[in-house]
């Protein structure tokens, strides 16, 4: 199985601020994803982090808000730009592992925006 | 769309017996898989258990087995001897093209 670190694990932040939250794998993998879990709520898929290309949106998370980046296949990065209280989430990285079966995910972000 | 329904948003279950989680999922494709993932309250997602739509059996983990009925278009995990750490949220998920869909889950709470 992949193991997936993120940093960093919890902030407090002011609004109108920006946060990078970085993913580390542990081996590398093709696709890996940003979601987004609101409190009390489900997850949601952010982006998918495209190496050597930009990242895709999902309907509802434009790039101005929410830049991605994919170095290489064991890195990426998400940014919470001009972060409002609405964006106090977990944000959690994840990735396909090389059996179909299988999908890991970080151990998440916990952003609080005062 | 995809659609993942999880009508239990809490459930009680003594220690030591088993409970089963219902998960209905709506989707047109053939091709799909199906997770369910424990959160407890530190917030990771854990990894429990996989059933690939083509698969015949169902699929079991340790004390997780889900109970995939396709044409119901149902996934129920099942906890046998649950363990006082089983308390925790469930989320049952769909995945096409390698993106997935949760449901809103399922906050299982353990009685000793």
């Amino acid at each position: 199985s992949a193991v997936i670190s993120q940093k960093p694990s919890r902030d407090i932040c002011q609004r109108g601020t920006s946060l990078t939250i970085q993913c580390q794998v542990d081996s590398q993998v093709t696709m890996m994803f940003w979601y987004r879990q609101q409190p009390g709520q489900s997850l949601t898929l952010i982006a998918t982090a495209n190496q050597g290309s930009e990242a895709t949106y999902e309907s509802g998370f434009v790039i101005d808000k929410f830049p991605i980046s994919r170095p290489n296949l064991t890195f990426s990065t998400l940014t919470v730009s001009n972060m409002s209280p609405e964006d106090s989430s977990i944000y959690l990285c994840s990735v396909a592992g090389q059996n179909t079966d299988t999908q890991y995910f970080g151990p998440g972000t916990r952003l609080t925006v005062l | 769309a995809q659609k993942i329904t999880q009508t239990q948003p809490g459930m009680f279950v003594q220690e030591k017996e088993a409970v089963t989680l219902d998960c209905t999922y709506d989707t047109s494709d053939q091709s799909y898989g199906l997770f369910w993932y424990k959160q407890p309250s530190s917030g990771e997602m854990i990894f429990l258990i996989y059933q690939g739509s083509y698969d015949e059996q169902n699929a079991t983990e340790g004390r997780y087995s889900l109970n995939f009925q396709k044409a119901r278009k149902s996934a129920n995990l099942v906890i046998s001897a649950s363990q006082l750490g089983d308390s925790a949220m469930y989320f049952c998920a769909m995945r096409l093209d390698y993106k997935l869909s949760f449901g809103a889950g399922t906050t299982v709470t353990v009685r000793a």
